[in-house]
């Protein structure tokens, strides 16, 4: 079972729509998360952070289940340009910041 | 500033040719990273480097060894390249500290025939 567990999609959405992507984890000691975002055939960037009472950046909002090992990121008003991979990461304990990353979960917005 | 620049940008090697990955950041971080990324498995830590002088393996190191040449530059060489190790390679920095958050370069597609 991978550690960090997304649904790969794609989503295909309209723009204007809302979208939601779930993420679980399978490591109780996990204690840190966070939405990278990966355009075709380019690098991860961290898209945010993901603190425990859930945190708001614009049109995008992340949440945490630490009970049910769960994480979200919601995006309203979808545009084009949010087209892309999303990828669920959570890092572990340890000064080395060791960063375990889903296999992602692919949105294609459409006009 | 450049942030983190790899080079190549791409490669085609031979099974068992060695070649060697480069990779540089201007940001002064402390801890850098080698990943790779195959398709539906996510990125993998392959070695990292938590301070100038130290190396360590991450998740899939075999076949693989690294160098931290100095506080900027962290390589990665493949020896005898394999089939299996076609991939896309990924570094990355992180300030070290408090500061979580790694700055990715833009990856090196790497074709071993």
């Amino acid at each position: 079972r991978k550690e960090v567990e997304q649904d790969p999609g794609p989503f295909n959405v309209p723009e204007g729509a809302t979208v939601a992507f779930n993420c679980t984890y399978s490591n109780s000691a996990s204690q840190s998360f966070f939405w990278y975002r990966q355009d075709c055939r380019k690098e991860p960037k961290l898209l945010m952070s993901v603190y425990s009472s859930g945190n708001e950046d614009g049109r995008f909002t992340a949440q945490l289940n630490r009970a049910s090992q769960y994480i979200s990121l919601l995006i309203r008003d979808s545009k084009l340009s949010d087209s892309a991979t999303y990828l669920c990461v959570v890092s572990h304990s340890g000064g080395y910041n060791k960063l375990i990353f889903g296999a992602g979960t692919r949105l294609a917005v459409h006009p | 500033n450049a942030g983190v620049t790899q080079t190549p940008k791409f490669q085609v090697l031979k099974t068992g040719q060695s070649m060697t990955l480069q990779c540089a950041q201007d940001m002064n971080h402390n801890s850098m990273y080698w990943y790779r990324q195959d398709p539906g498995m996510g990125l993998r830590l392959i070695y990292y480097s938590a301070s100038e002088g130290t190396t360590d393996k991450g998740e899939v190191p075999n076949g693989y060894n690294v160098s931290r040449l100095n506080k900027r530059e962290f390589s990665l060489r493949l020896e005898s390249a394999a089939p299996s190790q076609t991939s896309v390679y990924f570094c990355a920095s992180r300030a070290g500290g408090g500061q979580e958050t790694q700055y990715f370069g833009p990856g090196t597609r790497l074709l071993v025939l």
